[in-house]
């Protein structure tokens, strides 16, 4: 079972900032908070990841809270071309060993004109 | 990051017969692979893991001579539907882990088994 809850949903104004938050109360220390995204009829796309520290990159800023217990992926500035389904994943990560993704419902972004 | 090819991206078979997808690592080598299964208005289920060189991984109750997995190279993964029946109709997705083990995914194939 994925470890993570997120809204089943969310509409955000084209033009206007994202802001999906993620729960992932029992988290571990080694374990990465993973973003990737599912436009329709195709792969998921990775997004960002982040173990601890805030992170930013040109696609979207990762904010996980003091006990990262939760976080919130940013986009800016949505696009149209953002609609998709967004999924937060807790992950070992880089532990030297392959480590599976547990893909949850994640959130359904709908960015409107 | 790293760019996925999946092929073909769309495939319509008969029941009872065999179809391979195949998956590639376009620039860079990459010794471990994962599939997975994607049925309609659900979410993405993990299969196997695919270790170059060595037997695939599978998942709790994927059949592993139903979907047969060779990974013989360190930028090409296929997988291989056997006596496809209806029920197999699936989205598949690829994807390949880099050396920060982060995984990118194929653009995934869709079969429909009539």
């Amino acid at each position: 079972d994925a470890k993570t809850t997120q809204p089943p949903s969310m509409d955000c104004a084209e033009g206007r900032a994202a802001n999906l938050p993620c729960n992932h109360s029992t988290i571990s220390g080694n374990e990465y908070v993973y973003w990737y995204r599912q436009i329709h009829s195709q792969g998921p796309q990775y997004i960002i990841h982040g173990l601890k520290n805030n992170e930013t990159n040109e696609m979207a800023s990762l904010i996980i809270t003091e006990d990262r217990k939760s976080s919130t992926l940013i986009l800016p500035h949505a696009t149209l071309r953002d609609t998709a389904v967004y999924y937060c994943i807790v992950s070992p990560g880089t532990q030297g060993g392959s480590e599976k993704l547990v893909f949850g419902k994640g959130t359904k972004l709908t960015v409107n004109p | 990051g790293a760019v996925v090819s999946q092929h073909p991206s769309w495939v319509i078979c008969k029941s009872g017969t065999s179809v391979k997808i195949e998956c590639r690592s376009l620039d860079f080598q990459a010794t471990t692979m994962f599939w997975y299964r994607q049925f309609p208005k659900q979410s993405l289920m993990l299969m196997a893991t695919s270790n170059e060189g060595s037997k695939a991984t599978y998942e709790q109750g994927v059949e592993k001579d139903k979907f047969l997995i060779n990974h013989a190279s360190l930028t090409l993964s296929t997988l291989t539907v056997t006596s496809a029946h209806p029920e197999d109709s699936s989205f598949y997705i690829c994807s390949v882990e880099d050396q920060q083990e982060t995984q990118y995914f194929g653009p995934g194939t869709r079969l429909l088994v009539l």
